[in-house]
């Protein structure tokens, strides 16, 4: 059965504290790995796609990793207002995408 | 930019009610998807259709429909509302091994 975990389920660091969000998964046949920030009552927004292990995207404080079996999204030095939910989803050989339960980051200025 | 529109940002309905929910996207996606997001349960996967008048069950279909008469409009049918899906409903379409994007949600009570 496809799934995606992600941990931790809510994170708290100060501004400028650096850290990591882990997205495991099974899926048979990865045809791409996905991560989101979403906002409270509002639709997920893209933020990077990886296809194949070993690869790695950055955007502003931002950096998303995938090996076989995982992918992290690494925060350097963030800012309040990158407090939101972070969501993974991996895309399976369907066209479907299965998303993991978020990470909930508060940044706290 | 793609744009992703659902119908409706809050809705409000009575057990029993028959509710459409609306989504158009304008780029041409062959995927659409409608997923409903619960907290501590993440986004869950309604239906999905990949071509005009084809569908595909989700991991929780039961009490929904799904209509695409056209390729960009996807819409969610509750056949009789129930207090069990009150929920945030998200619609999103896609085209291959590319990202999903997303409409801005619709928050649905049923009372």
């Amino acid at each position: 059965e496809d799934q995606v975990t992600q941990s931790p389920e809510a994170l708290r660091l100060q501004e400028g504290e650096s850290s990591s969000l882990n997205c495991s998964y099974t899926v048979s046949g990865l045809r791409g790995l996905f991560w989101y920030r979403q906002d409270p009552g509002k639709g997920p927004e893209f933020l990077f796609t990886l296809y194949s292990a070993g690869e790695e995207k950055e955007k502003e404080r931002l950096k998303a990793t995938l090996t076989k079996k995982e992918s992290f999204l690494h925060i350097t030095a963030p800012k309040p207002e990158d407090s939101a939910t972070y969501l993974c989803a991996v895309q399976a050989a369907g066209n479907q995408f299965y998303f993991g339960t978020g990470t909930s980051l508060t940044v706290i200025p | 930019d793609v744009k992703v529109t659902q119908s409706s940002r809050y809705l409000v309905k009575r057990t029993g009610e028959k509710v459409f929910l609306e989504c158009v996207q304008d780029m041409d996606h062959e995927n659409m998807f409608w997923y409903r997001q619960d907290p501590g349960l993440g986004l869950r996967l309604i239906y999905f259709s990949y071509d005009v008048k084809m569908k595909e069950k989700g991991d929780i279909p039961e009490g929904y429909s799904v209509s695409r008469e056209k390729k960009e409009r996807f819409s969610l049918i509750l056949e009789s509302a129930s207090t069990n899906q009150t929920s945030m409903y998200l619609c999103a379409s896609s085209f291959g091994r590319y990202e999903a994007f997303f409409g801005q949600g619709t928050r649905l009570t049923v009372v």
